[in-house]
């Protein structure tokens, strides 16, 4: 039974550049979320996906958008990247409509730097 | 100001010694959940607490819910290196969707 998966791994890119990062959900979970992680630092909730619309969103800029598809994987997209952009993005998945009976299951997260 | 708050923000004991990790929120609760997370890697699901008084175990590591105080601890016993970690509680504080948010963690150290 596949968990959480998460591509790529790491990433660099340059300020200014636009980049995508893509999550499938652990079998039998509908609901996505993602999560930026700054070190030294607990996980910022970004956005929440379900039924392909976002459901809930953090306090993140426009520059964060995302996605999820029919089969529900996601994708987020980071645009007009700046130095504080650099951080671990974690996807989490989740049952139910994401209700609070089901815990969130992560994946290993995608290190983006920003140089 | 942090809607979660973890106590020590580290820790370093001798193995075979117990300890104990606090987590408190500002606000009302719906759901607590502990995770273990070894540094630059994803989040590994401990335990969830629900109801005022829950008390949960998996393996030597225990967590309980005071509801009223709005806090939880999670209680190591007999500590291992394998326990070394950071180690987080999340939180519900809204109801209707999930809205998971995060303290800033405790990290764990454990001497042989």
């Amino acid at each position: 039974d596949a968990g959480v998966t998460q591509s790529p791994t790491h990433l660099i890119k340059t300020r200014g550049q636009q980049v995508t990062l893509r999550c499938s959900p652990k079998s039998g979970h509908d609901t996505v979320s993602w999560y930026q992680q700054a070190l030294g630092q607990g996980p910022q909730f970004i956005f929440q996906y379900y039924e392909e619309e976002e459901r809930q969103r953090g306090n993140f800029p426009d520059r964060f958008s995302g996605h999820q598809f029919p089969n529900y994987s996601s994708e987020l997209n980071v645009n007009a990247l700046l130095l504080g952009d650099s951080a671990l993005y974690l996807c989490a998945s989740s049952q139910r409509g994401g209700s609070y009976n089901s815990p969130l299951h992560f994946g290993n997260g995608t290190r983006l730097t920003v140089t | 100001s942090q809607e979660l708050e973890q106590s020590p923000q580290s820790l370093i004991v001798q193995e075979g010694k117990n300890l104990t990790i606090n987590c408190t929120s500002s606000k009302t609760l719906y759901g607590l959940y502990w995770y273990k997370q070894k540094y630059g890697e994803g989040l590994i699901f401990l335990m969830m607490l629900q109801k005022g008084g829950e008390e949960k175990s998996h393996e030597k590591i225990t967590a309980k819910l005071d509801e009223k105080k709005q806090q939880s601890s999670l209680h190591i016993t007999a500590s291992q290196p394998s326990h070394a970690g950071i180690y987080l509680c999340g939180a519900g504080h809204s109801g209707g969707y999930q809205k998971v948010t995060f303290g800033t963690g405790t990290k764990l150290q454990v001497i042989p």
